[in-house]
């Protein structure tokens, strides 16, 4: 049984540096990619970026001068930064899966972060 | 980066068929997967490849492709599956994934 669980800062003021991590429950972590996903409110899914267990990553073009996605193997985990943070970046953030490199398989819960000065 | 495009609002009556659809050029290369999304909750995979079902999806789901569209067939929709329905794959050309805008289906 595969179980994602994220958790990070809630709350952020403008130009601060959002940080989420992500820890994976069951399955083999690296036999697979893990991406980030993110949907402000009320509105669709935004694909943030994914990386593998050894580190090779790939970015959102509308985000790549901001994000940066690690990875800790020893710990099954996976982490979100990003930077100068504004208000169009409030949103739920979702770690993920991804299976054969194209199914996001599961999810996690969701963070909210919202960013208001 | 290619996009994927679906009807914003679908309805459909207690125990029809109903199609959601999703196109895009980014389909001609890669199979489209599907989520379901409910209120208040992370998205479900509901569709994958050419046409699977993860453990637990009921059979009246199912997934299918032509050209620069895909579709998700709900045969025989439940209340229950009142939900936002997004589509999903990779960019052909820089591989980046990319999301349609979702489906709400009433």
């Amino acid at each position: 049984q595969v179980q994602l669980q994220q958790w990070g800062a809630g709350l952020l003021k403008p130009s601060e540096t959002l940080s989420l991590t992500c820890v994976v429950y069951g399955g083999s972590f690296s036999d697979h990619y893990w991406s980030w996903i993110r949907q402000p409110p009320g509105k669709g899914l935004e694909w943030i970026g994914e990386i593998n267990h050894s580190g090779s990553t790939k970015y959102s073009p509308s985000l790549n001068s901001r994000v940066t996605i690690s990875v800790d193997t020893s710990k099954n985990q996976f982490s979100l930064k990003l930077s100068s943070v504004t208000a169009a970046d409030t949103a739920v953030y979702y770690c993920a899966r991804l299976v054969n490199w194209q199914w996001l398989s599961h999810w996690g819960p969701g963070t909210l972060v919202t960013v208001s000065s | 980066s290619s996009e994927l495009t679906q009807d914003p609002a679908v309805s459909v009556a207690l125990g029809q068929t109903v199609r959601i659809t999703c196109q895009g050029d980014s389909l001609r290369n890669y199979y489209a997967t599907w989520f379901q999304q409910k209120a208040g909750q992370a998205p479900v995979l509901v569709i994958y490849g050419q046409n699977n079902r993860p453990s637990g999806i009921p059979d009246r789901f199912s997934g299918s492709s032509s050209g620069n569209t895909a579709s998700l067939t709900i045969t025989g929709a439940q209340a229950e599956d009142e939900a936002d329905y997004y589509c999903n794959s990779r960019d052909r050309s820089d591989y980046h994934m990319v999301f349609g805008g979702g489906t709400k289906l009433t």
